[in-house]
């Protein structure tokens, strides 16, 4: 039963564009969303959250969107840089715990 | 500020035998979560200890898993006997309080890597 959904595995895309990351819950539960980077032969690393009482955050370049009637959170990268190039997993926790649940993760390729 | 370490970074084995992996948290850092990271799968927490009580361990296959955190520090985490399924990264993290989902502040480790043939 997978609680947190990335449903797109991988996305390429050139630098200076806009890279567009997708992620989709069912538990109504969640409150709270984050996102984090990995790269290759490292521990996920802390990007951005959201709290379920927004619909938007920015953090410089990084911007995430939470649509809690679709139960639907986007992360925006404005513009992508190479070093951007990394898995990008979203993550839900609820009010009752703070256990996080894991996507399976997006790739993403910025292209110089 | 060091960060989480964790030993080996690789590790092979074939079924059935044993492994064991080691994780020692920020220093500070009151909770420490073991994470299973199977290829192409998000992170899937197997166990969080609150100092050295455990507070969640329900994803953890007691049958074959086991874990421990002496003295609230230092962790390891055994596996035995090893199956094929149990190839992944295990990834060893830690926060300061126990609700770092509010804040990011969660901490993860480079991982070990395990493969068993």
């Amino acid at each position: 039963d997978q609680q947190v959904k990335q449903n797109s595995p991988s996305l390429s895309v050139q630098e200076g564009r806009i890279s567009i990351l997708n992620c989709d819950y069912t538990n109504s539960m969640f409150d709270y969303f984050l996102w984090y980077k990995k790269y290759p032969a490292e521990g996920p690393t802390f990007l951005i959250s959201i709290s379920s009482i927004k619909d938007k955050n920015e953090d410089g370049r990084f911007t995430v969107f939470l649509n809690k009637s679709a139960k639907h959170l986007s992360l925006h990268i404005v513009p992508s840089q190479p070093g951007d190039s990394a898995v990008y997993f979203c993550a839900a926790s609820a009010a009752a715990g703070n256990k996080l649940t894991f996507g399976g993760g997006t790739r993403v390729l910025v292209k110089p | 500020e060091a960060g989480v370490a964790q030993s080996p970074r690789y590790k092979i084995i074939e079924k059935r035998q044993s492994v064991a992996f080691w994780c020692n948290p920020i220093s500070g850092h009151a909770t420490l979560y073991w994470y299973q990271q199977i290829l192409g799968q998000g992170p899937k927490l197997l166990i969080q200890f609150q100092n050295n009580g455990v507070v969640d361990d329900s994803q953890l296959p007691k049958d074959r898993f086991s874990a421990e955190r002496l003295k609230g520090v230092d962790s390891t985490l055994k596996i035995q006997p090893a199956k094929l399924e149990d190839s992944a990264v295990y990834l060893c993290a830690s926060s300061r309080s126990g609700r770092p989902t509010t804040t990011g502040e969660l901490f993860f480790g480079e991982g070990s890597r395990l493969t068993v043939l």
